[in-house]
């Protein structure tokens, strides 16, 4: 399974933009980029996911570099509720369902 | 709110017991996961179903623990002869295919 590298921790201020990075240098081809994100206790939600273009939804932005060895999760506006862990994931999707979780970011947020 | 759901959300028990954990998943979605997070870390696959059956055991599955899906709805894990070893947060998640899955609250696990 390919890996990804994350910070262990960030800190960011409430309303400022928050990048997460994420290395994956050994990714291949068939591998999706997915974000997850885990608030105290409880159980994962899903943020984001994207293949090779950028992509936008309600909760975030994915960047992600041309040779996607490297991704970038942008909350535009934090907020104390963004407070989690987040996951960045490869997922191969001919390898059926699974999520191969590493140990993410712990993003705290400042008032 | 129609989302997934583990029963019961915490559990105690002593070394040598038996337990077993409930997932509802969400209720169109065909496949069921279950994951085991201990402290500090992101979670672990465990086992994955596609409507009763089950497609993929990890390796941490040992011979104690059980999974199933007797209709293609709920599903439960049972771990025997449970071990200090085994405790942990278990958690469950559904998807519809390989979209996205969406987890419940988990099942926190505390063997003494």
């Amino acid at each position: 399974d390919a890996k990804t590298t994350q910070p262990n921790s960030m800190e960011s201020n409430e309303e400022e933009p928050v990048h997460l990075p994420c290395n994956h240098s050994t990714i291949s081809g068939t591998d999706y980029i997915h974000w997850y994100r885990q608030l105290p206790s409880q159980g994962p939600e899903y943020v984001i996911h994207g293949l090779t273009s950028n992509v936008n939804n309600r909760m975030a932005s994915l960047a992600i570099a041309e040779d996607r060895k490297s991704s970038t999760l942008i909350l535009h506006r934090a907020t104390l509720r963004d407070a989690a862990v987040y996951y960045c994931i490869l997922r191969d999707w001919t390898q059926g369902g699974k999520l191969i979780f590493g140990q993410g970011t712990e993003l705290s947020v400042k008032p | 709110d129609t989302g997934v759901s583990q029963n019961p959300r915490h559990k105690i028990t002593k070394r040598g017991q038996n337990v077993t954990f409930r997932c509802d998943p969400i209720s169109e979605h065909n496949r069921l996961y279950w994951y085991r997070q201990t402290l500090g870390q992101g979670p672990e696959f465990l086992t994955y179903f596609q409507n009763e059956a089950q497609l993929e055991k990890s390796r941490l599955l040992s011979d104690r623990f059980s999974a199933e899906r007797p209709k293609g709805s709920f599903s439960t894990l049972e771990i025997q002869r449970t071990e200090q070893g085994d405790s942990a947060m278990y958690l469950c998640a559904s998807s519809q295919g390989q979209s996205n899955q969406y987890f419940g609250p988990g099942t926190r696990l505390l063997v003494l």
